[in-house]
């Protein structure tokens, strides 16, 4: 079976700093991996995916992630945070031999101040 | 964000009542889903519509019942709920080519359902 962990519920960083949103994953064949945001009483919003090639994907709003097979791992990064950053994030994976069934992390919430 | 609609925005109700949320979709997507977003817990999938046929149900009680009249819109009966089922809940689309996990899921605004 598929999983997702994202071992920090919040994370904290200051206006102008680089920001890292971790996200670990488990599956029993190659992944597809995912990022979406969520701000308040809003919807989730598609950051980023994760199919193949190029390990380093870069998304929406400067934000990028790197898959890392080895680690297993496809954190979520960003240069220089803005306070308008500050959202709920969350990682996803679908594992390719398993359909089409997405799995979600619990998520991560990010607070950046200036 | 406007791909994907979800009415009502908010709703209060008892746990007699019987309501319905409504999601419609405007990306000629032919996957669609419900999810249930409760606080400080993962999403959780409910029902999944792939060509207006459902291809999965998961574990959902049967006081919610889905309804896919056509690949745009989506539906989710509700029926003597409990104070539980009190969360949002999220419609979703995609396109879902067939054997393709590739496709990107877009989701609506939600609906905030409080259960009294």
């Amino acid at each position: 079976a598929q999983s997702v962990a994202q071992p920090e519920d919040q994370v904290n960083v200051a206006e102008g700093n680089p920001l890292t949103v971790k996200c670990t994953y488990s599956v029993s064949g190659n992944p597809y991996l995912f990022w979406y945001v969520q701000y308040p009483n809003r919807g989730l919003q598609f950051l980023l995916k994760y199919i193949t090639g190029d390990n380093l994907v870069k998304g929406s709003y400067g934000f990028e992630a790197e898959f890392n097979k080895s680690q297993t791992s496809f954190h979520l990064k960003k240069p220089s945070a803005l306070v308008s950053d500050s959202a709920l994030y969350f990682c996803a994976v679908r594992d390719r031999g398993y359909g089409n069934k997405l799995v979600f992390g619990a998520g991560t919430i990010l607070r950046v101040k200036s | 964000e406007t791909g994907v609609t979800q009415t009502p925005r908010h709703l209060v109700m008892g746990m007699t009542n019987k309501k319905s949320l409504k999601c419609e979709q405007h990306l000629g997507h032919n996957a669609m889903y419900w999810y249930k977003q409760s606080a400080k817990k993962p999403l959780e999938l409910m029902f999944v519509y792939s060509l207006e046929e459902r291809v999965e149900n998961n574990s959902v009680p049967s006081r919610f019942s889905p309804e896919c009249p056509n690949s745009s819109h989506l539906f989710l009966h509700l029926h003597t709920l409990q104070p539980e089922d009190s969360a949002l809940y999220l419609c979703a689309s995609s396109q879902d080519r067939p054997g393709s996990g590739t496709d990107t899921q877009y989701f609506g605004p939600g609906t905030r359902l409080t259960v009294l």
